[in-house]
């Protein structure tokens, strides 16, 4: 199995610019995340979803959108690129609640220029 | 949400075991206590769980306090790869609130 799939690996954009970040889970699991790792520092969940067509918001949803129309895909989409928005994205996922192992992406490194 | 407080590093021994602490004193009747860890350069893996009994798997051990208020993973014996950032959550396992707020969690280096 592939897991949690995350693209691009790296992206450099310029400041004011949009994109979206891929994440693709072939588990069937229902619970995915979005998380942001700035250098050094913890991860901030941003948004997360417990089934298609459901989503929520996180700690720091703001500059993010999220859309689930199916239980494999979990886009993020960042709009009007920022400085603040440099960091590390990780895209995660789980079977259930409660005792579900998360399965964690490789990341996306964005850095805005 | 219920949070966890670690303390920002540890340092140990290879070959040694290692004791990470964690506390939880607003836990949940519902909540499951996760360990994941971060090597370098890497995305967060899972380490370990538990609600209430202590855990053992091929990577580590989990210790729950009796009232569930902290708990500690046990590295056995510490290798030079698991040097690394270990992050305690708690997972609802009622579904009340689905968050799952990482905290800083404990910078574990290894010496030789």
């Amino acid at each position: 199995n592939a897991g949690v799939t995350q693209t691009p690996k790296f992206r450099i954009l310029k400041i004011g610019q949009s994109m979206t970040l891929q994440c693709t889970q072939d588990m069937n699991h229902n619970y995915m995340y979005w998380y942001r790792q700035d250098p050094g520092m913890g991860l901030k969940l941003i948004y997360y979803s417990v089934g298609a067509g459901i989503t929520d918001k996180g700690e720091v949803p703001n500059g993010y959108n999220v859309s689930r129309s199916t239980t494999e895909d979990f886009p993020l989409r960042l709009e009007l690129a920022a400085p603040s928005q440099t960091s590390v994205y990780f895209c995660a996922s789980s079977r259930d609640r409660g005792t579900g192992e998360l399965f964690f992406g490789e990341g996306s490194r964005l850095t805005v220029l | 949400d219920a949070k966890t407080t670690q303390p920002n590093s540890m340092e140990s021994n290879e070959e040694e075991p290692v004791h990470l602490p964690c506390n939880h004193s607003t836990i949940s009747g519902t909540d499951y206590i996760h360990w994941y860890r971060q090597l370098p350069s890497q995305g967060p893996e899972y380490v370990i769980h538990g609600l209430t009994s202590n855990v053992n798997n091929r990577m580590a051990s989990l210790a729950i306090a009796e009232d569930r208020k902290s708990s500690t993973l046990i590295l056995h014996r510490a290798t030079l790869r698991d040097a690394a950032v270990y992050y305690c959550i708690l997972r609802d396992g009622s579904g009340a609130t689905n968050k799952l707020i990482f905290g800083t969690g404990t910078l574990l280096a290894v010496q030789p």
